[in-house]
């Protein structure tokens, strides 16, 4: 299996434009995630899907952001307007289940620059 | 919300030496894991304990999880240039939503040759 593959791996836009960021989990896993990391604050869980439905998206930080997952191959993570501080590091991982013992795949991550 | 608190930050050792990561937390939590990642890289699972007081071993790397699982330690034997990367624990606890797994900052680890 190819892992879990996210694009682009580097963004770089200007305030205000939109930003679509994409993500395919591994082939057989019931669970999405998406996260963002930074510096100051770390690995942080944003939101994640279960069957291609939303669990919890209360790690979203505003209206900004938006995620959908149309089909168990395919998830996007949308920020619209962008800010300078949405510049981050996204990961997308995936899993089998959800239960306490279950291993996490992640990407290897959008890196995100809005100027 | 559980918060993870790791110490210390930032470690810049010499090859060969020991070390040892805290994970530390006021809350419960069902399982701790350990990941690793790699500049330009995802985090990567090294370790999940379960049980309190349990003690896993990886070659080097010895993990542990507190008797009141609210805490963990790893500590590395004989550090090697290779060991170099970010360290993060990372905790599940169940909530009316389901599941979910709480990061710790981390701890960036550099092993000097």
């Amino acid at each position: 299996d190819a892992g879990v593959i996210q694009s682009p791996r580097h963004e770089v836009t200007e305030m205000g434009q939109e930003v679509t960021l994409r993500c395919k989990p591994i082939s057989g896993h019931d669970y999405l995630f998406w996260y963002r990391q930074t510096m100051m604050r770390g690995l942080e869980l944003l939101i994640y899907f279960n069957n291609n439905v939303p669990i919890d998206d209360s790690g979203m930080p505003e209206d900004r952001f938006s995620a959908k997952m149309p089909n168990a191959s395919f998830s996007t993570l949308k920020i619209q307007p962008s800010e300078p501080r949405d510049s981050a590091v996204y990961f997308c991982a995936s899993s089998l289940w959800d239960r306490g013992s279950d291993e996490q795949f992640f990407g290897p991550g959008t890196r995100l620059t809005v100027l | 919300t559980q918060l993870l608190e790791q110490s210390p930050q930032f470690l810049s050792i010499q090859e060969g030496e020991n070390l040892t990561v805290y994970c530390n937390s006021s809350s419960v939590f069902s399982s701790l894991q350990w990941y690793r990642q790699e500049p330009g890289e995802g985090p990567v699972l090294l370790v999940t304990v379960v049980t309190g007081g349990e003690v896993k071993k990886l070659k080097r790397l010895t993990f542990q999880f507190g008797d009141a699982r609210k805490d963990s330690s790893l500590h590395i034997t004989a550090a090697q240039p290779g060991d170099t990367g970010l360290y993060l624990c990372a905790g599940w606890a169940f909530g009316t939503s389901g599941s979910r797994l709480t990061f710790g900052e981390g701890t960036q680890l550099t092993v000097n040759p």
